[in-house]
């Protein structure tokens, strides 16, 4: 298994870019999740998914879609990238009805000039 | 809303020396999970605990779950290098979304 997998590792954009960071996970996990980290902010929630066809906001939507059309991927789209937004990205995902621990991707360090 | 709080935000301490670190939830959790992550990696778990109590011990870390289940602590014995990372808290949302609120993290440093 390959775990939870993210793409890119590192990015570079522009003010008022868009981009798509792609998440995608090979455990059958029905749950998923994008956080971003900041520091001393800890991990943040942008948008979950508890299953195909089912996503909803976490703490820090705004300025972030996701989608999710099959069990295996969970893009994250920056419709126009602001400063703001450069932080660590992590992809998660775990099962939807166990109470058990959550995987998480090697992250895509964004950047926004 | 929910929120889960987690100090001291950074620990600096020589080799060898004892560490904690401690998590406090604005409500009751049913459980709670532990993460650690090195610098320039990801979260990865390391224990949950669900009972009210509860006590787990890995190798030299020990975790604990409060009584009332709204705080816990993770606690190091004789630290070494390999300790160095940013530890998390996390507990299920209490609107039973699934979702996961974790705290701010605790950074240890250790001097060798």
């Amino acid at each position: 298994n390959a775990g939870v997998t993210q793409t890119p590792k590192f990015q570079v954009l522009k003010t008022g870019q868009s981009m798509t960071l792609q998440c995608a996970q090979d455990m059958n996990h029905e749950y998923m999740s994008w956080y971003r980290q900041d520091p001393g902010m800890g991990l943040r929630l942008i948008h979950y998914s508890v299953g195909a066809g089912i996503t909803d906001q976490g703490e820090v939507p705004n300025g972030y879609n996701v989608s999710r059309s099959t069990t295996e991927d969970f893009p994250l789209r920056l419709l126009s990238a602001a400063p703001s937004q450069t932080s660590v990205y992590f992809c998660a995902s775990r099962y939807r009805d166990r109470v058990v621990e959550q995987y998480f991707g090697p992250g895509t360090r964004l950047t926004v000039t | 809303g929910q929120q889960v709080m987690q100090i001291p935000q950074y620990q600096h301490v020589q080799e060898g020396e004892d560490f904690t670190t401690y998590c406090n939830s604005s409500t009751t959790l049913s459980n709670i999970q532990w993460y650690k992550q090195r610098p320039g990696g990801h979260p990865v778990f390391l224990i949950q605990l669900v009972k009210s109590g509860e006590v787990k011990k890995q190798k030299r870390l020990t975790f604990q779950f409060g009584e009332a289940k709204k705080n816990s602590s993770l606690h190091i014995t004789a630290t070494q290098t390999t300790d160095v990372g940013t530890y998390f808290c996390a507990g299920p949302d209490s609107g039973n979304t699934g979702k996961l609120i974790f705290g701010q993290g605790t950074t240890l440093q250790v001097k060798p």
